[in-house]
């Protein structure tokens, strides 16, 4: 699986978007983008993924670059709920490809 | 529905000794993965088990173990404990890759060895 590389952490103003950058340069053709966030003491939960077009869903959105070798998730109006740790996981959709190869993420802190 | 389960939260053990963890997944999900995390590693692989066959094996040794039920819980034992292996034990679960819609992960054992 492809590396990516994140921000160790970032701010953000409750209400603001917050927008979390990460890049996977190596990433493949067959090679989707995975976001999870781990609140403190609980286990990861799985966000949004995506692989060249950009996606949305009830929690963020996933933006894409052409090249895809980064990509950008947008949590549009953040709460303090949303302080956590933020994992961009690179995977390809084999049978094989079960693992989720999780680096050290960006620890997003939402304060009032 | 009911998330994963995880089962004892809390384990205080010696080095030397052995644990079973238990992992009751999501109903009707049939792939059950485990990993762990440590404040030095992150979250790491261990393995996965699919219709009660291990389909996926992380880096880690053989005192690590596990198998899946036909009811698809799954359990890991740790055998010969040992100050290192002090970790937080995660398990997910998915309908069968966590391709579509990831994988669902329960709150974990948190396992202390002394």
């Amino acid at each position: 699986d492809a590396k990516t590389t994140q921000p160790p952490s970032m701010d953000c103003a409750e209400g603001r978007a917050a927008n979390l950058p990460c890049n996977h340069s190596t990433i493949s053709g067959n090679e989707y983008v995975y976001w999870y966030r781990q609140i403190h003491s609980q286990g990861p939960q799985y966000i949004i993924h995506g692989l060249k077009n950009n996606e949305t869903n009830e929690m963020a959105s996933l933006i894409i670059t052409e090249d895809r070798k980064s990509s950008t998730l947008i949590l549009p109006h953040a709460t303090l709920r949303d302080t956590a740790v933020y994992y961009c996981i690179v995977r390809g959709h084999t049978g094989t490809a079960s693992k989720l190869t999780f680096g050290t993420g960006t620890r997003l802190q939402v304060t009032l | 529905k009911a998330g994963v389960t995880q089962t004892p939260r809390y384990l205080i053990k010696t080095r030397g000794q052995q644990v079973t963890l238990s992992c009751s997944p999501i109903s009707g999900h049939r792939s059950v993965s485990w990993y762990q995390q440590t404040p030095g590693q992150g979250l790491q692989f261990l393995f996965e088990y699919f219709s009660e066959t291990q389909r996926n094996k992380g880096n880690f040794p053989g005192r690590f173990s596990g198998r899946q039920f036909s009811n698809s819980r799954s359990e890991m034992n740790v055998s010969t404990l040992e100050l290192g292996d002090s970790a937080l034990y995660l398990c997910a679960s998915s309908l069968q890759d966590g391709f579509n819609y990831g994988y669902t992960f329960g709150s974990g054992t948190r396992l202390t060895v002394v």
